[in-house]
């Protein structure tokens, strides 16, 4: 079936270092979606990828679609620790179900 | 804009309780909405997807006679944990989103422990 992989599973950083987690889809997405869970708290939304090759930035957060559109991956520039948090991505191949890669669990520490 | 609640945020029963959890999209109409549910430091794990007026799809493995789920309007769908027991304690999300096109936009989560 569809899986969407996540990698790393954990990253532990020193604040000011980088940060990136990538996802790889088994099949073509429509688009992927990037989400952050705080510690004891829900996924909130960040952002949505849909065109081959599309780069986005939000601040010390870049995120990419892969030309293929099968993997995607979230780079934060100079982590603070108030990036702590699971950043799971999202694959949608244009059916219902949206497809959710296991997390990276990432701890900054000061 | 795009505020999903959920309630309640926490439920401590006893087992053999129904539980029952609501979902509300607050300022948009969710033709999907979808539950979720979440172990410690794991993954979200779909349970089951649900559509306006039609009947939820469980994911393999999830009983639907045990996770009842309703989808009665466009702003509203409910979970109910029936006879719920201990294993059942978990974190427990909903989503919901306007079309397949959109994200998902997540509510609070329903922290349930069973004794």
């Amino acid at each position: 079936g569809q899986q969407v992989m996540q990698i790393p599973q954990y990253q532990h950083v020193q604040e000011g270092e980088d940060f990136t987690t990538y996802c790889n889809s088994s099949t073509t997405l429509s688009n992927i979606q990037w989400y952050k869970q705080r510690p004891g708290g829900h996924p909130v939304f960040f952002i949505q990828l849909v065109k081959s090759g599309e780069v986005k930035k939000q601040k010390r957060l870049t995120f990419q679609f892969g030309e293929a559109k099968k993997n995607s991956s979230l780079h934060i520039t100079a982590t603070q620790t108030t990036d702590v948090g699971t950043y799971f991505c999202a694959g949608n191949t244009g059916g219902f179900k949206t497809i959710f890669g296991a997390g990276t669990r990432l701890f900054v520490k000061a | 804009g795009a505020v999903v609640s959920q309630h309640p945020s926490r439920v401590i029963c006893k087992s053999g309780t129904s539980v029952k959890i609501e979902c509300r999209s607050l300022d948009f109409q969710a033709t999907t909405m979808f539950w979720y549910r979440q172990f410690p430091k794991q993954s979200l794990m779909l349970m089951a997807t649900s559509n306006e007026g039609s009947k939820a799809t469980y994911e393999q493995g999830v009983e639907k006679d045990k996770f009842l789920i309703n989808h009665a309007s466009l702003t509203l769908s409910t979970l109910t944990v029936t006879s719920a027991h201990p294993e059942d304690s978990s974190f427990y999300i909903c989503s919901a989103r306007v079309d397949r096109n959109q994200p998902q936009h997540f509510g609070d989560g329903t922290r349930l422990s069973i004794l």
